[in-house]
């Protein structure tokens, strides 16, 4: 039973194109993330939902857009994609904002960009 | 100064060994520490989570903190192959109203058979 899921999990596309990676999870929590990890293993946060509210937005371009159909669901669509986006892109849940110390990730969508 | 710094290796050890991960920060607001394992390819695991200064134990694993310091550490007990794998430390930090992990950039650890 996997309590974070992502789709897809490998995304090759080119410059210029928009693209979209869904998450899901199944643990009851309320709360959902977006994090970025780099290259260099850096994982930074972008975004997280609580119950379908943008609590947290950092400082991340606009061609990034998350949505959040339902606190089990959190997407994250991406127009005009560039280079520097190649990453690869984690969601992570927790029971409320407050629990970050319990956080789970999901597998990770690996997105290059070319 | 960057918020969390973590040395990020490579650390390479032998079977059995004990393996000490730290990490600095320089936030006084940082409440809650965390250490997550990430396998390769694979999105970061949970190990442990601590609140206040002190040790605490799970199995082979057993996080520090030392707030005056500003410092975390991990050790891992009598470690094993299967412990080889990325170990990132991670703070809780409020932010406007709520909450966000800052992560240290990862300690990569390989221990040899």
């Amino acid at each position: 039973d996997t309590a974070v899921s992502q789709t897809p999990k490998y995304l090759v596309t080119q410059m210029g194109n928009d693209k979209s990676i869904k998450c899901e999870q199944n643990l009851g929590h309320d709360t959902m993330y977006w994090y970025k990890q780099d290259s260099k293993k850096f994982l930074k946060i972008m975004f997280s939902y609580n119950n379908k509210e943008l609590i947290i937005n950092e400082t991340v371009p606009n061609r990034f857009s998350p949505k959040s159909p339902d606190k089990a669901h959190l997407n994250l669509h991406i127009n005009s994609l560039e280079l520097g986006d190649s990453a690869v892109y984690f969601c992570a849940s927790s029971q409320g904002p407050g629990q970050l110390y319990e956080q789970y990730f999901g597998p990770g969508t690996r997105l290059t960009v070319t | 100064q960057k918020e969390v710094e973590q040395d990020p290796g490579p650390l390479s050890v032998p079977e059995g060994a004990i393996v000490s991960l730290n990490c600095t920060y320089s936030n006084s607001a940082f409440q809650y520490f965390m250490w997550y394992r990430q396998y390769s390819r694979k999105g970061p695991e949970l190990l442990m989570y601590t609140y206040s200064s002190g040790n605490k134990e799970d199995g082979r694993f057993t996080a520090q903190v030392d707030k005056s310091s500003k410092y975390i550490s991990l050790f891992i007990r009598d470690s094993q192959p299967s412990d080889s794998a990325t170990y990132l430390c991670a703070m809780s930090a409020p932010q406007g109203g709520s909450e966000k992990l800052v992560f240290g950039k990862g300690t990569k650890l390989t221990v040899n058979p």
